[in-house]
């Protein structure tokens, strides 16, 4: 069974710039996660999708991120326009929670460097 | 303000011995709880979860859950080198969809 893909695995764009991360989740797994990690810092939580709807989108920072998935399986994650503490890694995770049980398993991440 | 605490270490150990990771948190209506992996540049590794109080075992892996005392620990047995990593506690709270994250405690197993 594959697990969590992302890609990029690295992105180094200019202030200003657009970006668009990607995930694609286990398959089968309806719940999908963003978390993003600042150097030195805790991973911290950015969304939540159950199949293609947002259930808590608390943890976006700003107006400047905007996530989609469309169909409930892969989802985007875009940032515009990127500022420099936009940097950091951003990881995605899947879980199949239907069953009661909330394991997330997690994608290898994006590195995001904002110049 | 929801948080987990951890130490962060780092935690040195020998090889063979007990490693000892403790997590503390903040909200008592909390539901499952988690230990991740992670080694420097990798992504978390999911290790145990645990839902209830007590005693969880997997190999040389023991999750411990109090919550009463709102405790959550990781012993890991027979520590190894390849054990040397950094360990997440996270914490999914009960009436919501959030798993927090502490800042995780490093390990280091020495030969």
């Amino acid at each position: 069974e594959a697990g969590v893909t992302q890609f990029p695995s690295h992105s180094v764009i200019e202030k200003g710039q657009t970006v668009t991360l990607r995930c694609d989740p286990i398959s089968g797994h309806d719940n999908l996660y963003w978390y993003r990690r600042v150097m030195g810092k805790e991973i911290k939580f950015l969304l939540h999708f159950v199949k293609e709807s947002k259930q808590d989108e608390s943890g976006m920072p700003n107006n400047r991120f905007l996530a989609e998935r469309t169909g409930g399986t892969y989802s985007t994650l875009k940032v515009q326009p990127a500022e420099l503490e936009d940097s950091g890694v951003y990881f995605c995770a899947s879980s199949q929670e239907w069953t009661g049980r909330y394991e997330q398993y997690f994608g290898p991440g994006t590195r995001l460097t904002v110049t | 303000q929801k948080e987990v605490e951890q130490n962060s270490g780092p935690l040195s150990v020998p090889e063979g011995a007990i490693a000892s990771l403790n997590c503390t948190y903040s909200d008592r209506v909390s539901q499952s709880f988690f230990w991740y992996r992670q080694y420097s540049g990798k992504s978390p590794e999911l290790i145990m979860s645990i839902y209830s109080n007590g005693d969880k075992e997997d190999g040389r892996f023991t999750a411990q859950l109090n919550k009463a005392s709102q405790y959550v620990s990781l012993l890991i047995r027979d520590s190894q080198p390849s054990d040397s990593a950094t360990y997440l506690c996270a914490v999914r709270y009960t009436g919501g969809f959030k798993t927090i994250f502490g800042a995780g405690t490093r390990l280091f197993v020495k030969a």
